[in-house]
């Protein structure tokens, strides 16, 4: 199972608006409702921020904001703050009965 | 609220096997229906899931690793396991013990292991 393909990074500044784009197959997130989005600080463990595509779990910011159209899913952070500044990582339950993440996006609050 | 904690050696000769412990507090790892997963990160790399198990006994892995792990539980200890056999530098990774399958909403803290002789 390949990986999902994320941008290696993105960048925004603070108060704008910035997207994460994740893209797969119809095996794994056009084809499931399961994809999840992770936040990682530097040396941290990740954070769930994301799942089901657009379900945010208690405690996380409404800023953050998932949707999918086909087989790309989307995070979207609004009203970026210094805090924001992270990895992003996308999961997706696959037709396999695995779990594929993506690469992996770097974000820079510039 | 449920805390998961990772523990085991940091570092392994090649083709020994890796073995490392998640306790988990706050929460039993044989009720409420939940999955219990490992997943690792290789350094300066993205998440790879390896497997979970469910029901205290039932496991499924990563076809990329099944021939080489195993998940088991201790429900006495409230603890979940993992063990990978024939380990080689490729191996080397930031192990993470988490609750779910298809999300994971709680974390351990992680735990590296290096592999090498």
């Amino acid at each position: 199972q390949s990986a999902l393909t994320q941008p290696a990074s993105v960048s925004g500044s603070p108060g704008q608006s910035i997207t994460i784009s994740c893209t797969g197959t119809s095996s794994d997130v056009g084809g499931y409702n399961y994809v999840s989005w992770y936040q990682q600080h530097p040396g941290k463990a990740p954070k769930l921020m994301i799942y089901e595509v657009s379900n945010r779990p208690s405690g996380v910011s409404n800023r953050f904001s998932g949707s999918k159209s086909g087989n790309t899913a989307s995070l979207t952070i609004s009203g970026l703050q210094a805090e924001d500044e992270a990895d992003y990582y996308c999961s997706s339950y696959t037709s396999s009965n695995t779990l594929v993440f993506g690469g992996g996006t770097k974000l820079t609050v510039l | 609220q449920v805390q998961l904690q990772e523990s085991g050696p940091g570092l392994v000769k090649p083709s020994q096997t890796l073995s490392l412990t998640c306790t988990v507090s706050g929460g039993s790892i044989s009720s409420g229906g939940y999955y219990w997963s490992w997943i690792r990160q290789h350094p300066g790399k993205g998440l790879e899931w390896i497997g979970y198990i469910y029901n205290s006994g039932s496991t499924y892995y990563n076809p990329s690793l099944k021939s080489r792990v195993t998940i088991s539980a201790d429900t006495s200890k409230n603890q979940f396991s993992l063990k990978l056999s024939s380990v080689t530098a490729a191996d080397t990774a930031v192990y993470y013990c988490a609750r779910g399958a298809r999300d994971f909403d709680y974390w351990g803290q992680g735990n590296l292991v290096t592999v090498s002789s």
